[in-house]
C-alpha cells in the first residue's frame, strides 16, 4: 500500500513554455502532498505544501506565481512549471501523507524536467 | 529546533560486509526518525522509522536501526551488504505538530564488488 506515481518521468521543453507534472496517490487518499524538487547530487528541497481543496503553502524563496499546484482531488496533486528556464531544469518529486495525523511520506518516483 | 547529522557523506563498504550509516540528532525531545533510501534517479524508499514504539526497528531489505537516546543517535545498519544497498540514504526527523520533513545532505553508499 502508500503507492505514489509521477507523470511524466521526465519532459523535455523549450523554454518559455509550461509543463505540468501531475501526483497521484494510487492506494489511498491524501489530504496532503507535499513538492520537492532536486539538484544533481543535492538533497531534497521541499518547495510547498499542497492541500486538498485550499492553497498551497510555499516555502520561501518559492514563487507561487511560477510554481502553480493544484490540488483538486484526494488522490491528485499537479505542478505546474509556468515560463520554464534552463534554470528549473531538476529532478522534481512529490510525496504524500495516507492520514492526516501519520507523518510518514510516501514518496513518487521523481520527474526529470530539462528545459533547453 | 529539530536537526539531524549523518556524520558521513561516503561510505564504502564491500559486498557481503556489515553496513554501518550514522545519523546523529539533536532534539530537547524525542523525535519521530526515518530512513530513507534514494537509487540513483529514482523517488524516495521509505526504509524504516521510529515513533517510539520500540527502539530498535526493523526495516525492508534487512535492514534495521538503533533508536538510543543516550547517544542521541540512529545509526542504519545491515549485516551484509549486496551491490543493489548502493544508492543514497538519507536520516530524517519529523516531530508532532511539523508535517515536514527536512533533508540533509545523505549518505552515499558504494558497495564494492
Amino acid at each position: 500500500g502508500a503507492v505514489v506515481s509521477q507523470h511524466p518521468s521526465w519532459v523535455i521543453c523549450k523554454s518559455g513554455t509550461s509543463v505540468k507534472i501531475e501526483c497521484r496517490s494510487l492506494d489511498f487518499q491524501a489530504t496532503t502532498m507535499f513538492w520537492y524538487r532536486q539538484f544533481p547530487k543535492q538533497s531534497l528541497m521541499l518547495m510547498a505544501t499542497s492541500n486538498e481543496g485550499s492553497k498551497a503553502t510555499y516555502e520561501q524563496g518559492v514563487e507561487k506565481d511560477k510554481f502553480l499546484i493544484n490540488h483538486a482531488s484526494l488522490t491528485l496533486s499537479t505542478l505546474t512549471v509556468t515560463s520554464a528556464h534552463p534554470e528549473d531544469s531538476s529532478f522534481y518529486i512529490c510525496s504524500a501523507r495516507n492520514h492526516p495525523g501519520e507523518r510518514t511520506q510516501y514518496f513518487g518516483p521523481g520527474t526529470r524536467l530539462l528545459v533547453l | 529546533a529539530q536537526s539531524v547529522t549523518q556524520l558521513d557523506s561516503h561510505v564504502s563498504v564491500s559486498e557481503g560486509t556489515p553496513v554501518l550509516l550514522r545519523c546523529n540528532y539533536s532534539s530537547s525531545y524525542s523525535p519521530s526518525l526515518f530512513w530513507y533510501v534514494q537509487h540513483p534517479n529514482k523517488g524516495l524508499q521509505l526504509l524504516l522509522k521510529y515513533t517510539s514504539a520500540a527502539t530498535l526497528v526493523k526495516g525492508i531489505n534487512g535492514f534495521e536501526a538503533e533508536f538510543k537516546k543516550s547517544e542521541t543517535s540512529f545509526h542504519l545498519t545491515k549485516p551484509s551488504a549486496h551491490m543493489s544497498d548502493a544508492a543514497e540514504y538519507f536520516c530524517v526527523p519529523s516531530h508532532f505538530g511539523n508535517e515536514k520533513l527536512t533533508f540533509g545532505t545523505g549518505t552515499r553508499l558504494t558497495i564494492i564488488p
